[in-house]
């Protein structure tokens, strides 16, 4: 079974630019989660859709984070216009969404800004 | 924010020896668990321990919780050089629901051959 995968792994970019990142979660998993995670630390919880619904954005920046997961499958998170201190590593997760289900996370994907 | 904090922040160890790592954290649980990561790697789970169970085994893991002292520790016994990774402990706390994660800062474990 394929676990969770995301685009792209790595990431450069300058100041002011936007960036996409792309999340396909495991098959028939309905809960789906974005983290960031800084260096050197865990990570914390941006946003988690449960199907197409955002029922927790209460970490996500929302002036310049936005997120989307059109028909409850894959999902893309996007930064508009990034700055230097979005440098970290975001993580997709995904579980079957029951309070003591196993979070299943992808490898991540490393976002540097210049 | 974080709310469990792990100790040590780095641990050394040589193969064939037990590593244990503490966590504490601050608010009520649900639930404990703790994860590993691999260097640029995501995030595997190990372990979930729930609030009324004390300790709780999984292979050469053995993980303790005392809700009392709001902490936990992830025993590895017997290391191996695949064990290096840090370990991260990570509580769904009462008051934000279950299904919000927080997760401490980590222990980088090294596992010398």
């Amino acid at each position: 079974e394929a676990g969770v995968v995301q685009s792209p792994r790595y990431k450069i970019i300058e100041k002011k630019q936007p960036v996409a990142f792309w999340c396909n979660p495991i098959s028939g998993h309905n809960t789906l989660y974005w983290y960031r995670q800084n260096l050197g630390q865990g990570p914390e919880l941006l946003i988690r859709y449960e199907n197409e619904e955002a029922v927790d954005d209460s970490q996500l920046p929302k002036d310049r984070f936005s997120a989307e997961r059109l028909k409850g499958v894959d999902s893309t998170l996007k930064i508009q216009p990034a700055e230097l201190g979005d440098s970290a590593v975001y993580l997709c997760a995904s579980s079957l969404g029951r309070p003591t289900d196993t979070q299943y996370f992808g490898p991540g994907t490393r976002l540097t800004v210049l | 924010s974080q709310q469990g904090e792990e100790d040590p922040q780095a641990l050394s160890i040589q193969e064939g020896e037990n590593a244990t790592m503490n966590c504490s954290y601050k608010t009520s649980i649900n639930n404990l668990q703790w994860y590993r990561q691999n260097s640029g790697r995501g995030l595997v789970h190990l372990i979930l321990i729930r609030s009324n169970e004390r300790e709780k085994h999984s292979g050469r893991l053995r993980v303790t919780l005392d809700t009392s002292k709001k902490s936990s520790s992830l025993l590895i016994t017997a290391s191996r050089a695949a064990d290096t990774a840090s370990y991260f402990c990570a509580t769904d706390d009462t008051g934000a629901g279950s299904y919000q994660l927080t997760f401490g800062k980590g222990t980088k474990l090294s596992v010398i051959p």
